[in-house]
């Protein structure tokens, strides 16, 4: 019931395009939404995050939509970039007793080709 | 400008060699997490800490130990480290309920 299932594993997106990232959860109690890109060598970093009252929300390139009833979101990047190129991974949270807790999709290797 | 800053970045012990890995944050945030992400993998959550009180994940191995100081330091000691230890291990914070920031990560290589 914890998981949080990505995909895909792996994306190749020309130079331009829209990169879609897909997430699905079963936990109803998760409360918050980020999305972590990671490159390689580095720790993840926080790229953006919804609450479960919005539908989405957009920062910049990146955008989160978020369908409740269906326990799904996902990650647009419009205008794909060689610089995007990384892994990223959605994860869910819920309020565990005194702290947060994240758990993580298994992650989708983007690559961003010229 | 750092704000979660972990030492040291690569880490190599020899098998059953205890090993102590470092996490300092300059955020001041009441919790602070360790993470094993293993290669091509999620990060897994190994324990945490809010304050001083300690929270391990049920299957955290033994092996694994964690401790805080104070607010702005926490260790994670591998007692008897293993060739399926040899990980990239993550320290993060959080002030804000979800929002974690994550340090650069130590890779620790068991030979």
């Amino acid at each position: 019931q914890q998981q949080v299932k990505q995909s895909p594993q792996s994306l190749i997106v020309q130079k331009g395009g829209i990169s879609i990232i897909n997430c699905a959860y079963e936990n109803t109690a998760f409360d918050y939404f980020p999305w972590y890109q990671q490159f390689p060598g580095k720790g993840p970093a926080l790229l953006i995050a919804i609450r479960p009252d919005v539908s989405e929300k957009k920062e910049g390139r990146f955008t989160i939509s978020f369908n409740k009833s269906a326990k799904q979101f996902s990650l647009h990047i419009m205008d794909s970039q060689p610089g995007d190129s990384a892994t990223y991974f959605c994860a869910a949270s819920s309020r565990g007793g005194t702290a947060s807790k994240l758990t993580f999709g298994t992650g989708t290797r983007l690559q961003v080709t010229l | 400008d750092a704000m979660v800053i972990q030492n040291p970045r690569y880490q190599v012990t020899q098998f059953g060699k205890p090993v102590t890995l470092s996490c300092s944050q300059t955020l001041n945030h009441n919790v602070m997490y360790w993470y094993q992400q293993k290669s091509s993998q999620a990060p897994k959550l190994l324990f945490h800490y809010y304050d001083k009180d300690f929270n391990n994940e049920a299957d955290t191995p033994d092996n694994f130990q964690s401790r805080r100081p104070n607010t702005s330091f926490c260790f994670l000691d591998i007692r008897s480290p293993g060739l399926g230890d040899a990980a990239m291990y993550l320290c993060a914070t959080s002030g804000t309920v979800g929002k974690l920031f994550f340090g650069s990560g130590t890779q620790l290589s068991v030979l």
